[in-house]
């Protein structure tokens, strides 16, 4: 099976663009989940979707957002973008349903570095 | 609310040594407990996972950790450290409705010649 895969992996924007980052899953898994990553607060959850819908929000500003599609692929967005949004994006998806232990499969992560 | 303690950010050991890596987890709900590595410039995969079953959970790459309820504890070891197994290495823990992973601050192992 193939992994998780992100797109880009590298990105350079100006500080008050937005940005797109995609993620498709492991075929098969329904949830996806976003994970911020930076050297001062480490991995820090961004939000989690399931048939589409968002079931779980970390505490970031309104300016983070996400979506997902019928096909489990999942976007987040990033507007008006900071300084301080220069971090590693990671996307995970994991199996769900019954007997299932929550266990999340990683990307590669988008690197974003905002000037 | 869950969170995640991995004492010692930094850890050196020198090839063929025992691996001993430090997590202490809070949760008000039994939780789900996992270990991550990761390489530089890659995203993190998943090294085992403590799910209720076995308190001794072997995993990849030949780590094992063991889930102490008592200790609210789950170290991760190896027997004999590879250079290979030099890394940053993330603990995590879930549960409940809660499905969001609450990472430690990780621990950066480096294994000395």
């Amino acid at each position: 099976k193939a992994g998780v895969t992100q797109t880009p992996r590298y990105l350079i924007k100006t500080r008050g663009q937005q940005v797109t980052l995609s993620c498709s899953p492991i075929s098969g898994h329904r949830s996806v989940s976003w994970y911020q990553q930076t050297p001062g607060q480490g991995l820090q959850f961004l939000f989690e979707y399931f048939s589409e819908t968002q079931r779980n929000k970390g505490n970031f500003p309104g300016r983070f957002s996400g979506r997902q599609f019928s096909n489990s692929r999942s976007e987040m967005n990033v507007s008006t973008l900071e300084l301080g949004d220069s971090a590693l994006y990671l996307c995970a998806s994991s199996p769900t349903g019954a007997g299932s232990s929550y266990e999340q499969y990683f990307g590669p992560g988008t690197r974003l570095t905002v000037t | 609310a869950q969170s995640v303690t991995q004492l010692g950010s930094h850890v050196s050991v020198s090839e063929g040594a025992l691996v001993l890596l430090r997590c202490n987890y809070s949760s008000s709900v039994p939780p789900y407990l996992f270990w991550y590595v990761q390489y530089p410039n890659q995203g993190l995969q998943l090294l085992l996972k403590y799910t209720s079953a076995a308190t001794l959970v072997k995993g990849i790459n030949g780590f094992e950790a063991e889930f102490k309820k008592s200790e609210t504890s789950f170290h991760l070891t190896k027997p004999s450290a590879h250079m290979s197994d030099a890394a940053e290495y993330f603990c995590a823990v879930s549960g409940g409705s809660n499905y969001k992973l609450t990472f430690g601050k990780g621990t950066l192992l480096t294994v000395n010649p």
